[in-house]
């Protein structure tokens, strides 16, 4: 079935960028999410990206998309202590009422002084 | 902005007892879904609704049950709680596909004893 993946830890030094990566499979993949999830509070829709688009910037956010090698990732300017937490890569594709989403299992992003 | 709220922000209960989590949006959502975080695993759907009185297994509905009854209303239920399922629940809603902006919940951190 559909998979998304991330890997599990990032560090970054305060005021460095951060750059959190993913990979799908689902080639017939519609959206792409990026959620941020703080400590003991649910999860929070950062940014998404429609399929047809390469490029999405909000901000200190930037989203980056590679159709052809699956491949999403979200950059962090001037990254500070607030941005510390657990960032989701998810992906839908259907378009029935019966969709769903696919998420990875999250990076968690420490920032250092 | 669009609210989500769960009963519970902490809850411990003793094995064999039946568990409700209750979830409502104010956002007249058409989906709701209900997950478990644990770590490491990322988000791990249980359950999903679409409109009253409908849903659909997720990824790991396996002594889980849901219930819809109202279409802001989405309740997940632990007939018999067991050890295993100590874990942070989430809800979300969003409206129809295929754009999936989902809303969470704060979560409710389950404990069995």
């Amino acid at each position: 079935g559909e998979d998304v993946e991330q890997s599990l830890f990032l560090s970054v030094r305060e005021g460095d960028s951060s750059v959190i990566n993913c990979t799908y499979t689902d080639s017939s993949s519609t959206y792409l999410y990026w959620y941020k999830q703080e400590p003991g509070a649910g999860l929070q829709l950062l940014t998404y990206i429609f399929s047809n688009m390469d490029m999405k910037q909000d901000q200190r956010l930037t989203v980056l998309l590679n159709k052809k090698d699956k491949h999403l990732s979200l950059r962090i300017a001037d990254t500070q202590t607030g941005d510390s937490a657990i960032y989701f890569c998810a992906e839908s594709s259907g378009d029935s009422s019966a969709s769903k989403i696919i998420f990875g299992s999250g990076t968690r992003l420490s920032i250092r002084p | 902005d669009v609210k989500v709220t769960q009963s519970s922000r902490y809850l411990v209960k003793r094995t064999g007892e039946k568990v409700f989590l209750e979830c409502v949006q104010d956002m007249d959502h058409e989906n709701m879904f209900w997950y478990r975080q644990d770590p490491g695993l990322g988000l791990r759907l249980i359950y999903f609704s679409y409109d009253v009185k409908m849903k659909e297994k997720g990824d790991i509905p396996e002594g889980y049950s849901v219930s819809r009854e109202k279409k802001e209303r989405f309740s997940l239920i632990l007939e018999s709680a067991s050890t295993n399922q100590t874990s942070m629940y989430l809800c979300a809603s969003n409206p129809s596909p295929p754009l999936q902006k989902q809303y969470f919940g704060p979560g409710t951190r389950l404990t069995v004893t």
